[in-house]
């Protein structure tokens, strides 16, 4: 079945470490996003990708990166400069002309500072 | 920058009841959706309804849009516990951008 796969599902980072999320999917979707969830929020746009090798800050790029090598991967590190990481990272993808469809996402990956 | 407000925040219903949630954007959009979440997951897409659209069925949910008013709402009939979750409105504006704008939700909860 065709979907999307986030990984870990569960992740816990050190003050000053870098994170990397995986989000990987297998249907040929050209465009890949990333968005945080806070506990009773909406969700904020992080960063996105309509095409390989080419990438678009979203509302809360800072203290994020991405990259987009591959058509099926779009992985995020959260760097020592985000000052308040810790949420629930979900993955979205879907075909070019975005707006006219739905977005499929990924079950998430939530991210916590100890 | 979130576009679409949901209203109310929260809902608790009567299984078998009507659930109405509503939502409303500031920008023109050329569509309009709706997503539910359960707890700790991934969001699901429900429903799409076109600017050029006013209702939209797809089995016991139906979709209004009102671009005048800039809302929508969104009507599950006969509700079961298994609606329980949050749904989320989220714009997709003219211009042809690719972003989708999402609110911030509203709390559904059904009681058996």
């Amino acid at each position: 079945d065709g979907g999307i796969t986030q990984s870990p599902k569960y992740l816990f980072r050190k003050e000053g470490q870098n994170v990397t999320l995986s989000c990987e999917q297998n249907l040929n979707h050209d465009a890949m996003y990333w968005y945080r969830q806070d506990p009773g929020q909406g969700l904020r746009l992080i960063y996105y990708s309509q095409i390989v090798n080419d990438f678009q800050k979203g509302d809360i790029a800072e203290g994020y990166s991405v990259s987009r090598e591959k058509k099926e991967s779009f992985p995020l590190t959260v760097t020592s400069a985000q000052k308040n990481p810790t949420a629930f990272y979900l993955c979205a993808s879907n075909r070019r002309e975005a707006a006219r469809y739905g977005y499929t996402f990924g079950s998430g990956t939530r991210l916590t500072v100890v | 920058s979130q576009q679409g407000e949901e209203d109310p925040q929260a809902l608790s219903i009567q299984e078998g009841e009507n659930a109405t949630m509503n939502c409303s954007y500031k920008t023109s959009i050329n569509n309009l959706q709706w997503y539910r979440q359960n707890s700790g997951r991934g969001l699901v897409h429900l429903i799409l309804i076109r600017s050029n659209e006013r209702e939209k069925h797809s089995g016991r949910l139906r979709v209004t849009l009102d671009t005048s008013k800039k809302s929508s709402s969104l009507l599950i009939t006969a509700s079961r516990a298994a609606d329980t979750a949050s749904y989320f409105c989220a714009t997709g504006t003219q211009g042809g951008s690719e972003k989708l704008v999402f609110g911030k939700g509203t709390k559904l909860t059904v009681n058996p």
